[in-house]
């Protein structure tokens, strides 16, 4: 089945710190992915949508300038946050869907839970 | 437009039990509807799908039931089982926007 890596799992990291996570599709090649953030007991919110060799697309209210998303291979896209603060702490979700076939489901990589101290 | 509303927020089921979940949607244009289930610390997972041109889809102890016309689904799990604990997350969208909405969830325990 379709995989979706996600790496890392886990940051701890200062305020004031950028960091990248990594959205891997194993065995498939995905034109689009999509970025989504979930706070404790909440449901996922999409932020941006990753388009391989173009700019993201940014939903209503999240800065792209916070956020920056690279989707430089049809197999990998980051999203950076840039100059972290004890807000942006989240459990942040890739997701992939194969373009092979038009009717295939998104799926998600094991999410990165970044805490900003 | 694009909201998906999910209930119960939480349920709790007997081992054995049928745990019911419901979604309701506005918008017509919608034409896929998933639903995920997502273990703490997880990335959710894919269990059953449905597309509006049938009523019901059942695989294994999963069964979706579509109601086009209310504009409401619902994922029925048969025999729960205590592994079956997890946040089940409705969603839907539509072919040409591929992003997905999600219903808010709901964290089903199932009693031993």
């Amino acid at each position: 089945g379709a995989v979706v890596s996600q790496h890392p799992s886990r940051v701890i990291c200062k305020s004031g710190t950028s960091v990248k996570i990594e959205c891997r599709s194993l065995d498939f090649q995905a034109t689009t992915m999509f970025w989504y953030r979930q706070f404790p007991k909440q449901s996922l919110m999409l932020m941006a949508t990753s388009n391989e060799g173009s700019k993201a697309t940014y939903e209503q209210g999240v800065e792209k300038d916070k956020f920056l998303i690279n989707h430089a291979s049809l197999t990998l896209s980051t999203l950076t946050v840039t100059s972290a603060h004890p807000e942006d702490s989240s459990f942040y979700i890739c997701s992939a869907r194969e373009d092979r076939w038009g009717n295939q489901p998104q799926h998600f990589g094991d999410g990165t839970r970044l805490s900003i101290l | 437009q694009q909201q998906v509303k999910q209930s119960p927020q939480s349920l709790i089921v007997q081992k054995g039990g049928i745990s019911i979940i419901n979604c309701a949607y506005e918008n017509t244009a919608f034409d896929y509807f998933p639903w995920y289930q997502q273990f703490p610390g997880k990335g959710p997972a894919l269990l059953i799908a449905i597309r509006p041109d049938v009523s019901e889809k059942k695989e294994g102890r999963f069964t979706i039931s579509f109601n086009k016309s209310a504009k409401q689904f619902s994922l029925h799990i048969m025999d729960s089982q205590p592994g079956d604990s997890a946040t089940y997350f409705c969603a839907a969208t539509n072919t040409g926007r591929r992003a997905l909405t999600f219903g808010s969830g709901t964290r089903l325990q199932v009693q031993p």
